[in-house]
């Protein structure tokens, strides 16, 4: 079945490191990948999204390009701040799942944390 | 922009307690989703509607029902609480193949 693997955490950065948080995932035809953030306290948030090959999701300086090649969807920031800290969850959609919705594949999510 | 709303924030029961927990949808999202998110854990899908009808059905205890109503808000009823139960409780909706959003979720503490 379809799965999604993350890179574990816990990943501690200083502030204006660069980031990266692994994604890989396995589905039957051309899934949507996405990265939710969990703030502490707070409910899930649509991050960034990508819904077809080659396709580059970018919000609030993350970006994540969809490689079909790899299988991959790597979060990446270029200079990370105190206020990204917060744990990062990869997700996938399979539009060949059956019926009218799609629910979302889960990564086991990555904490990160970063130090001013 | 209308966010998914879910009641209550926060719940405490016992054990053996029922709790109902309610979702209302962004307006004109056909598609309602719930999850259960334990400490330190992704989340679980538990149960989908699309159109008021059960589309899909997760890892959702039989303990636990719920339905989508024709204002298309739905609740997810949980009986005989277990303290497993502990846990965030997230309601999503989407219009069709659109991504989904999530409300703030419910924290239901059974001690």
């Amino acid at each position: 079945g379809d799965s999604v693997t993350q890179m574990e955490g816990p990943v501690t950065l200083s502030e204006e490191a660069f980031l990266t948080i692994n994604c890989t995932y396995t589905a039957t035809g051309y899934p949507s990948l996405f990265w939710y953030v969990q703030y502490p306290g707070e409910g899930l948030q649509l991050l960034l999204k990508a819904t077809k090959a080659d396709d580059k999701g970018s919000n609030k300086g993350f970006e994540a390009t969809y490689r079909k090649e790899t299988t991959s969807f790597h979060l990446e920031k270029g200079s990370v701040q105190v206020s990204d800290s917060a744990v990062y969850f990869c997700a996938l959609s399979d539009p060949f799942q059956a019926g009218n919705n799609r629910k979302l594949i889960w990564g086991l999510g990555t904490s990160l944390g970063v130090n001013p | 922009a209308a966010g998914v709303i879910q009641s209550p924030r926060h719940l405490i029961k016992e054990k053996r307690e029922t709790a109902t927990l309610k979702c209302y949808p962004i307006p004109r999202h056909d598609t309602v989703y719930w999850y259960q998110q334990g400490p330190g854990q992704d989340p679980q899908f538990l149960i989908s509607f699309y159109e008021k009808m059960q589309s899909d059905k997760g890892s959702i205890p039989d303990r636990f029902s719920a339905q989508q109503f024709s204002d298309y808000h739905s609740e997810l009823n949980m009986s005989s609480l277990e303290l497993g139960d502990s846990a965030l409780y997230f309601c999503a909706s989407s219009l069709r193949d659109t991504e989904a959003f999530f409300g703030q979720g419910t924290r239901l503490t059974v001690v």
